[in-house]
């Protein structure tokens, strides 16, 4: 199954620590999106990538929170200084191609908790 | 800014009813429109999609038509299926502007659908 990948799936962590999640997109798809959600909400826009370059973020990812895709590949979102309202699952999804309406193909998610 | 609502959950059915999921959506310029569905234990998966006002999506006996008119969505299916029980996600994706193709979610509407 080639379709995208996080690791790791659950993470346990304790307020003030800090957290790395990894994203590997479905090969040469050069779009790269994160998302929140958070229980009984729908997901929410974190980050854009295109290639390797970050190009929107929502006002949602406050300081602590960063993100890199070097080489257009993979992905990594940082949180640091967790606090409890961070918990939350984070999605991953990529796409490809010229349009930005093509279908984005998410990962199965890492689901956070902040003790 | 882009906002999606739909209607409030959960849905509970006996299979071979009929299901209506209601979506109305808030946008500028001229949006595409998704559903997307989150089986148990599984990752977000696109159901269908339409591009433009009148188009209908379908998929897996599910329909949609885009009805700009009324800024609506809704998702509809004959006759469900035990297997159709998961929670379902409409969505919008404004790609004018410098929007990237990030998508806009509601809420989420759980489906269970008894034998």
């Amino acid at each position: 199954d080639t379709g995208v990948s996080q690791d790791p799936r659950h993470k346990i962590t304790k307020r003030g620590q800090n957290v790395t999640f990894r994203c590997d997109p479905i090969s040469e798809h050069n779009r790269l999106y994160w998302y929140r959600q958070t229980l009984g909400q729908g997901p929410e826009f974190l980050t854009y990538f295109q290639n390797e370059a970050q190009l929107e973020k929502s006002r949602l990812l406050s300081d602590r929170f960063s993100a890199e895709r070097p080489k257009g590949s993979f992905s990594t979102l940082e949180i640091q200084r967790t606090e409890q309202g961070d918990s939350a699952m984070y999605l991953c999804a990529s796409s490809s191609g010229l349009f930005s309406y093509n279908e984005q193909f998410f990962g199965p998610g890492t689901r956070l908790t902040v003790l | 800014g882009d906002s999606v609502t739909q209607m409030e959950g959960p849905v509970t059915l006996s299979e071979e009813a009929f299901l209506t999921i209601n979506c109305t959506y808030t946008a500028t310029g001229y949006p595409s429109l998704f559903w997307y569905v989150q089986y148990p234990g599984e990752g977000l998966q696109l159901l269908l999609k339409a591009t433009k006002a009148d188009d209908k999506g379908s998929n897996k006996g599910f329909e949609a038509t885009y009805r700009k008119e009324t800024t609506s969505f809704h998702l509809e299916k004959g006759s469900v299926q035990v297997s159709d029980s998961a929670v379902y996600f409409c969505a919008l994706l404004n790609a004018g502007g410098t929007s990237y193709g990030k998508l806009t979610f509601g809420q989420g509407t759980i489906l269970t659908v008894h034998p």
